[in-house]
Protein backbone atom coordinates (compact mmCIF):
# COMPACT_ATOMS: atom_id res chain seq x y z
CA UNK A 1 0.00 0.00 0.00
CA UNK A 2 0.75 3.83 -0.14
CA UNK A 3 3.76 5.10 2.71
CA UNK A 4 3.65 8.29 3.00
CA UNK A 5 6.88 9.42 5.40
CA UNK A 6 6.03 12.48 7.56
CA UNK A 7 8.84 14.59 9.36
CA UNK A 8 9.37 15.39 11.49
CA UNK A 9 6.98 13.68 14.05
CA UNK A 10 6.98 16.42 16.47
CA UNK A 11 8.14 19.60 17.07
CA UNK A 12 8.45 22.70 20.28
CA UNK A 13 8.60 26.02 18.77
CA UNK A 14 8.41 29.37 20.65
CA UNK A 15 5.34 31.77 19.45
CA UNK A 16 5.96 33.73 15.96
CA UNK A 17 8.50 30.88 15.02
CA UNK A 18 8.15 30.15 10.95
CA UNK A 19 7.89 26.03 10.81
CA UNK A 20 8.13 23.89 8.20
CA UNK A 21 7.30 20.21 7.73
CA UNK A 22 7.16 17.58 4.80
CA UNK A 23 6.18 14.21 3.07
CA UNK A 24 8.01 11.60 1.16
CA UNK A 25 6.80 8.93 -0.89
CA UNK A 26 8.20 6.30 -2.84
CA UNK A 27 5.24 6.51 -5.35
CA UNK A 28 4.48 9.10 -7.69
CA UNK A 29 1.07 10.71 -7.00
CA UNK A 30 -1.60 12.91 -8.15
CA UNK A 31 -2.71 14.80 -4.73
CA UNK A 32 -1.31 15.81 -2.03
CA UNK A 33 -3.26 17.16 1.18
CA UNK A 34 -2.40 18.75 4.24
CA UNK A 35 -4.53 18.59 7.49
CA UNK A 36 -4.82 19.21 11.33
CA UNK A 37 -6.60 17.93 13.41
CA UNK A 38 -6.99 19.74 17.04
CA UNK A 39 -7.79 17.59 20.31
CA UNK A 40 -11.05 15.62 20.25
CA UNK A 41 -11.79 16.77 16.52
CA UNK A 42 -11.75 15.52 13.11
CA UNK A 43 -8.78 16.73 10.70
CA UNK A 44 -9.53 19.54 8.66
CA UNK A 45 -8.24 19.83 5.16
CA UNK A 46 -5.86 23.23 5.17
CA UNK A 47 -4.52 22.77 1.74
CA UNK A 48 -4.75 20.73 -1.50
CA UNK A 49 -2.51 20.54 -3.81
CA UNK A 50 -3.32 18.80 -7.44
CA UNK A 51 -0.35 19.70 -9.85
CA UNK A 52 3.57 18.96 -9.31
CA UNK A 53 5.36 22.29 -8.65
CA UNK A 54 2.21 24.05 -7.71
CA UNK A 55 2.63 26.18 -4.42
CA UNK A 56 -0.42 27.25 -2.57
CA UNK A 57 -0.86 29.38 0.12
CA UNK A 58 -3.94 29.99 3.33
CA UNK A 59 -2.96 32.71 5.42
CA UNK A 60 0.16 32.31 6.92
CA UNK A 61 0.13 28.53 5.50
CA UNK A 62 2.12 27.60 2.40
CA UNK A 63 2.21 24.30 0.95
CA UNK A 64 4.05 23.28 -2.42
CA UNK A 65 3.71 19.86 -4.63
CA UNK A 66 7.53 18.56 -5.15
CA UNK A 67 8.27 18.65 -8.86
CA UNK A 68 9.19 14.68 -8.63
CA UNK A 69 5.64 14.14 -7.70
CA UNK A 70 6.73 12.59 -4.60
CA UNK A 71 7.55 14.87 -1.70
CA UNK A 72 5.61 17.89 -0.30
CA UNK A 73 6.37 20.46 2.27
CA UNK A 74 3.54 22.55 4.76
CA UNK A 75 5.48 25.83 5.87
CA UNK A 76 3.79 27.96 9.15
CA UNK A 77 5.16 31.68 9.36
CA UNK A 78 4.47 33.73 12.76
CA UNK A 79 3.32 30.67 14.38
CA UNK A 80 0.45 31.41 17.02
CA UNK A 81 -0.54 29.38 20.06
CA UNK A 82 -3.66 28.16 18.12
CA UNK A 83 -1.73 26.77 15.81
CA UNK A 84 -1.20 23.68 17.90
CA UNK A 85 -2.27 20.23 16.81
CA UNK A 86 -1.73 17.20 15.00
CA UNK A 87 -0.65 17.72 11.04
CA UNK A 88 -1.28 15.34 8.36
CA UNK A 89 -0.04 14.98 4.75
CA UNK A 90 -2.50 12.71 3.20
CA UNK A 91 -3.24 11.25 -0.21
CA UNK A 92 -6.51 10.96 -2.01
CA UNK A 93 -6.20 8.29 -5.00
CA UNK A 94 -10.06 8.70 -5.84
CA UNK A 95 -12.11 7.04 -8.62
CA UNK A 96 -13.73 3.68 -8.16
CA UNK A 97 -10.57 2.45 -5.90
CA UNK A 98 -11.13 5.18 -3.81
CA UNK A 99 -8.33 5.61 -0.83
CA UNK A 100 -7.26 8.51 1.60
CA UNK A 101 -4.36 7.59 3.51
CA UNK A 102 -2.82 10.02 5.96
CA UNK A 103 1.38 10.04 7.00
CA UNK A 104 2.06 9.61 10.53
CA UNK A 105 1.41 13.25 11.65
CA UNK A 106 3.51 15.92 12.96
CA UNK A 107 2.63 17.25 16.65
CA UNK A 108 3.16 20.74 16.76
CA UNK A 109 3.65 22.33 20.26
CA UNK A 110 3.77 26.50 20.18
CA UNK A 111 5.16 27.70 23.53
CA UNK A 112 3.44 31.63 23.92
CA UNK B 1 -24.45 23.88 6.60
CA UNK B 2 -20.88 22.57 6.55
CA UNK B 3 -20.89 20.27 9.49
CA UNK B 4 -20.58 16.13 9.93
CA UNK B 5 -22.19 15.09 13.18
CA UNK B 6 -21.59 11.44 15.02
CA UNK B 7 -23.26 10.82 18.07
CA UNK B 8 -22.73 9.39 20.73
CA UNK B 9 -19.29 11.81 21.53
CA UNK B 10 -18.03 8.98 23.93
CA UNK B 11 -18.88 5.29 24.53
CA UNK B 12 -18.28 2.44 27.00
CA UNK B 13 -19.49 -0.98 25.97
CA UNK B 14 -18.48 -4.33 27.36
CA UNK B 15 -17.30 -7.22 25.08
CA UNK B 16 -21.06 -8.64 24.64
CA UNK B 17 -23.10 -4.99 24.02
CA UNK B 18 -24.43 -4.28 20.95
CA UNK B 19 -24.22 -0.51 19.83
CA UNK B 20 -24.40 2.01 17.17
CA UNK B 21 -23.01 4.93 16.10
CA UNK B 22 -24.35 7.32 13.60
CA UNK B 23 -23.11 9.69 11.67
CA UNK B 24 -25.70 12.84 9.92
CA UNK B 25 -24.91 15.04 7.10
CA UNK B 26 -26.65 17.66 5.25
CA UNK B 27 -24.59 19.19 2.42
CA UNK B 28 -26.36 16.78 -0.13
CA UNK B 29 -22.72 14.81 -0.43
CA UNK B 30 -23.19 11.42 -1.77
CA UNK B 31 -20.06 10.18 -0.51
CA UNK B 32 -19.83 8.64 3.09
CA UNK B 33 -16.75 7.00 5.14
CA UNK B 34 -15.59 5.50 8.53
CA UNK B 35 -12.32 5.77 9.84
CA UNK B 36 -11.03 3.94 13.04
CA UNK B 37 -7.89 6.51 14.29
CA UNK B 38 -5.77 4.90 17.35
CA UNK B 39 -4.34 7.50 19.90
CA UNK B 40 -1.39 9.13 18.24
CA UNK B 41 -1.73 7.24 14.69
CA UNK B 42 -3.41 8.92 11.50
CA UNK B 43 -7.06 7.99 10.70
CA UNK B 44 -7.43 4.39 9.19
CA UNK B 45 -10.07 3.65 6.45
CA UNK B 46 -12.64 1.29 7.17
CA UNK B 47 -15.61 1.68 4.70
CA UNK B 48 -16.75 4.01 2.10
CA UNK B 49 -20.36 4.33 0.92
CA UNK B 50 -21.43 6.18 -2.50
CA UNK B 51 -24.77 6.77 -3.87
CA UNK B 52 -25.68 4.59 -0.36
CA UNK B 53 -23.89 1.75 -1.86
CA UNK B 54 -20.85 0.37 0.08
CA UNK B 55 -18.16 0.51 -2.82
CA UNK B 56 -15.33 0.03 -0.12
CA UNK B 57 -14.58 -2.71 2.66
CA UNK B 58 -11.18 -2.35 4.11
CA UNK B 59 -10.83 -6.00 5.52
CA UNK B 60 -12.53 -4.92 8.38
CA UNK B 61 -13.86 -7.69 10.78
CA UNK B 62 -17.33 -8.53 10.40
CA UNK B 63 -18.14 -7.27 14.45
CA UNK B 64 -18.42 -3.64 12.64
CA UNK B 65 -21.31 -3.72 10.26
CA UNK B 66 -21.90 -0.51 8.34
CA UNK B 67 -25.57 0.91 6.96
CA UNK B 68 -26.37 3.81 5.08
CA UNK B 69 -30.39 4.03 5.47
CA UNK B 70 -30.44 7.07 3.01
CA UNK B 71 -27.99 9.83 1.81
CA UNK B 72 -27.36 11.88 4.95
CA UNK B 73 -27.29 8.91 7.22
CA UNK B 74 -24.48 6.54 7.79
CA UNK B 75 -24.11 3.90 11.05
CA UNK B 76 -22.01 1.93 11.79
CA UNK B 77 -23.55 -1.06 14.40
CA UNK B 78 -20.99 -2.98 16.68
CA UNK B 79 -21.13 -6.08 18.26
CA UNK B 80 -19.05 -8.63 19.90
CA UNK B 81 -16.12 -5.66 19.70
CA UNK B 82 -12.49 -6.34 21.47
CA UNK B 83 -10.65 -4.15 23.83
CA UNK B 84 -8.36 -3.68 20.90
CA UNK B 85 -11.33 -1.85 18.94
CA UNK B 86 -11.23 0.91 21.58
CA UNK B 87 -10.08 3.95 19.43
CA UNK B 88 -11.92 7.11 17.79
CA UNK B 89 -14.14 6.57 15.35
CA UNK B 90 -14.73 9.07 12.62
CA UNK B 91 -16.94 9.65 9.78
CA UNK B 92 -16.63 11.98 7.00
CA UNK B 93 -18.56 13.18 3.92
CA UNK B 94 -17.87 14.20 0.21
CA UNK B 95 -19.65 15.40 -2.48
CA UNK B 96 -18.49 12.27 -4.33
CA UNK B 97 -15.20 10.35 -4.22
CA UNK B 98 -12.99 12.28 -7.09
CA UNK B 99 -9.74 13.24 -5.54
CA UNK B 100 -10.88 16.80 -5.87
CA UNK B 101 -13.53 16.07 -3.27
CA UNK B 102 -13.03 17.39 -0.14
CA UNK B 103 -13.63 15.55 2.83
CA UNK B 104 -15.39 17.12 5.41
CA UNK B 105 -15.02 15.35 8.95
CA UNK B 106 -16.88 14.71 12.31
CA UNK B 107 -15.58 15.19 15.38
CA UNK B 108 -15.53 11.39 16.24
CA UNK B 109 -16.98 9.19 18.65
CA UNK B 110 -14.54 7.77 21.55
CA UNK B 111 -14.94 4.33 21.74
CA UNK B 112 -13.90 2.28 25.12
CA UNK B 113 -14.47 -1.15 24.77
CA UNK B 114 -14.10 -2.88 28.41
Amino acid sequence: GQQLNQSPQSMFIQEGEDVSMNCTSSSIFNTWLWYKQDPGEGPVLLIALYKAGELTSNGRLTAQFGITRKDSFLNISASIPSDVGIYFCGQNSGGSNYKLTFGKGTLLTVNP
Amino acid sequence: DTEVTQTPKHLVMGMTNKKSLKCEQHMGHRAMYWYKQKAKKPPELMFVYSYEKLSINESVPSRFSPECPNSSLLNLHLHALQPEDSALYLCASSKGTSRYNEQFFGPGTRLTVL
